[in-house]
């Protein structure tokens, strides 16, 4: 199967621990986002990568949040000091550039589901 | 700012029926893409229809069709004759170019829940 794929699909962590989740998109998609689902609510956007740079991030990106994606590949989404709030799934989506009138359908991974205790 | 509403929260259609879905949106960008997408209950986000705002037509997907109205800001979509592997929550969202890049990021709505009985 050639999709994005998460990694790991489900944390449980204790308030103030760090997390880091990992995100593998579509090997030619080179655009890779970022987007938190919290409870009945749609996904938020929370930043993107074109390549290995990090072009737009979300005021919902707090300080304690950061996003890389060193090789253009891959990309790692870390929280520090997480807290209860930070319970949430979180999505990663890429695409291809080009298409679509510059809205390119993105394609999502599985998701990793955060539980903070 | 962008948005999109969403205003059923939940949605109840009989096997092989067409249901409609309704998706209101607002911006001030004259170039956007609306998409709809469904999450089953194991949480992925999975693609069914695009519509961007310099279509002329409506955008059809096999048994999936976005019924656009500009004027009225509406993006509806209507699934025909609908089977039980439907029933999930079905999220409308709207794509915005980014500053840099080229890239675009997606507003979504509030999401409907679908439920298809026999």
């Amino acid at each position: 199967d050639t999709g994005v794929s998460q990694d790991p699909r489900h944390k449980i962590t204790k308030r103030g621990q760090n997390v880091t989740f990992r995100c593998d998109p579509i090997s030619e998609h080179n655009r890779l986002y970022w987007y938190r689902q919290t409870l009945g609510q749609g996904p938020e956007f929370l930043t993107y990568f074109q390549n290995e740079a990090q072009l737009e991030k979300s005021r919902l990106l707090s300080d304690r949040f950061s996003a890389e994606r060193p090789k253009g590949s891959f990309s790692t989404l870390e929280i520090q000091r997480t807290e209860q709030g930070d319970s949430a799934m979180y999505l990663c989506a890429s695409s291809l550039v080009g298409g679509l009138a510059g809205h390119n359908e993105q394609f999502f991974g599985p998701g990793t589901r955060l539980t903070v205790l | 700012a962008q948005k999109i509403t969403q205003t059923q929260p939940g949605m109840f259609v009989q096997e092989k029926e067409a249901v409609t879905l309704d998706c209101t949106y607002d911006t001030s960008d004259p170039s956007y893409g609306l998409f709809w997408y469904k999450q089953p209950s194991s949480g992925e986000m999975i693609f069914l229809i695009y519509q961007g705002s310099y279509d002329q037509q409506n955008a059809t997907e096999g048994r999936y069709s976005l019924n656009f109205q500009k004027a009225r800001k509406s993006a509806n979509l209507v699934i025909s004759a609908s089977q039980l592997g439907d029933s999930a929550m079905y999220f409308c969202a709207m794509s915005i170019r980014v500053l840099t890049g080229g890239g675009n990021k997606l507003t979504f709505g509030t999401g409907t829940q679908l439920k298809v009985e026999l």
